[in-house]
């Protein structure tokens, strides 16, 4: 079946240090790729998206490509901040042809960036 | 504002007692979801609901029951069947056109079983 995997965290960072949180996917047809975050004690809020290959989905200074020949979709940001540190997740959704519209999450990444 | 709003934000409840957790949206939505959060286990589809008077088991369904009877709001009740009920939980929509893909958050509402 379909199935997102993402890095384990926790990730720790400095405040200003490049951020990667790597996402690769296992689904048949062509998926929608998401980043939501979610902050302490809160619900989801997307980040970014992309809908089809070579797709770049972008946000507050995060980045994601989506890339079908190595079936990835990782996150990227060039200078974190403290405000950044959150919980990250990766996510799929395929076209079934269908009504439904189910997302498949990671486990989540948690981001810790220190001052 | 228009939002997803789930209540309350946490709650207690004693084993073996049902408990029933809202979720309202004035986003005029056609599809709602369910999602359980545990720690280290990102979320699991619980229940979704297409359109009104509808709605499909999700991947974890065991132990939990939903209706649809207005299209605003699609609560969630927990039985005293759930063997784990503790937890953090989601409630979600999104627009009916097929094509939209994302989904929309509430704040979620966190669940002590006693």
């Amino acid at each position: 079946g379909d199935s997102v995997t993402q890095m384990e965290g926790p990730v720790t960072l400095s405040e200003e240090a490049f951020l990667t949180i790597n996402c690769t996917y296992t689904a048949t047809g062509y998926p929608s790729l998401f980043w939501y975050v979610q902050y302490p004690g809160e619900g989801l809020q997307l980040l970014l998206k992309a809908t089809k290959a070579d797709d770049k989905g972008s946000n507050k200074g995060f980045e994601a490509t989506y890339r079908k020949e190595t079936t990835s979709f990782h996150l990227e940001k060039g200078s974190v901040q403290v405000s950044d540190s959150a919980v990250y997740f990766c996510a799929l959704k395929t076209w079934t042809g269908g009504a439904t519209n189910k997302l498949i999450f990671g486990t989540g990444t948690l981001l810790a960036v220190q001052p | 504002d228009g939002g997803i709003t789930q209540s309350p934000k946490y709650l207690f409840r004693k084993e073996g007692q049902n408990v029933t957790l809202s979720c309202e949206q004035n986003l005029n939505h056609d599809a709602m979801y369910w999602y359980r959060q545990d720690p280290g286990q990102g979320l699991r589809l619980i229940y979704y609901s297409q359109i009104v008077n509808d709605f499909q088991k999700g991947d974890i369904a065991e132990g939990y029951s939903v209706s649809r009877e207005k299209k605003e709001s699609f609560p969630l009740t927990v039985t005293s069947a759930q063997k784990n009920p503790t937890a953090f939980y989601l409630c979600a929509s999104r627009p009916g056109t097929l094509l939209y893909n994302e989904q929309f958050f509430g704040p979620g509402t966190r669940l002590t079983v006693l």
